[in-house]
């Protein structure tokens, strides 16, 4: 696609259950970042992935957290057990390669946890 | 570590110039980059320095000073739509770390 696509736009959900993020980067994209924006807060680095390999998955803040990506392109974020304090915006980012390049960031997840 | 500094909001006149700073500290470093935010969408790149000095490009030019770890981002002839938040970020130092770390962001709003 055009840009970075991003699914569900909005997901509200009750603590507890599990939810999937979707992140599309853009074609031919080989480095994918996702985010996570708290109201008020800057963005916060979750986890990097070049290729399908997560190289550095230090900002997931709990085992709670998973994500993957297949055939170099697509990749999900899984919160397993949300609580309140997940509530925010997950952002995804592309770029060819290289954190010294320009991101591409998707419109983002709005993710509230009742 | 790396920690970024800028002011929280700022307002200014239509029309008018507007300056945005960012501290920074770092064990390095590796360039800065300004994005763009506006409310309820996806940041956008505006800029990225490595050198220090000016880089103007259009109505928006960034500036950089590696010795004194500061960076500003001017924005002349200001509009409506620059209302946004505008975001400091610096790439990651050392192997293993990809990570581009964000400052808060400074919200600015332009009034008429």
């Amino acid at each position: 696609g055009a840009g970075v696509s991003q699914s569900p736009s909005n997901k509200v959900t009750e603590k507890g259950k599990d939810v999937e993020l979707r992140c599309d980067p853009i074609s031919g994209h080989t480095a994918l970042y996702w985010y996570r924006q708290s109201l008020g807060q800057g963005l916060e680095f979750l986890i990097y992935f070049q290729g399908n390999s997560a190289p550095d998955k230090s900002g997931l803040p709990s085992d709670r957290f998973s994500a993957e990506r297949t055939g170099g392109s697509v990749s999900t974020l899984t919160i397993q057990r949300t609580q309140q304090e997940d509530s925010a915006v997950y952002l995804c980012a592309s770029s060819f390669g290289g954190a010294t390049g320009e991101l591409f960031f998707g419109e983002g997840s709005r993710l509230t946890v009742l | 570590g790396q920690n970024i500094d800028q002011p929280t909001e700022m307002t200014a006149t239509e029309g008018a110039i507007v300056q945005i700073n960012c501290t920074y500290q770092t064990s390095g470093f590796n360039g800065l980059f300004w994005y763009q935010q506006h409310a309820g969408e996806a940041p956008t790149f505006l800029s990225y320095n490595v050198l220090d000095g000016l880089e103007e490009k259009g109505r928006f030019s960034s500036f950089l000073s590696r010795s004194k770890g500061y960076s500003y981002l001017l924005l002349k002839e200001l509009q409506m739509k620059d209302s946004a938040s505008y975001l400091c970020a610096v790439p990651p130092l050392g192997a293993g770390s990809y990570q581009l770390t964000f400052g808060k962001g400074t919200k600015l709003s332009v009034i008429p």
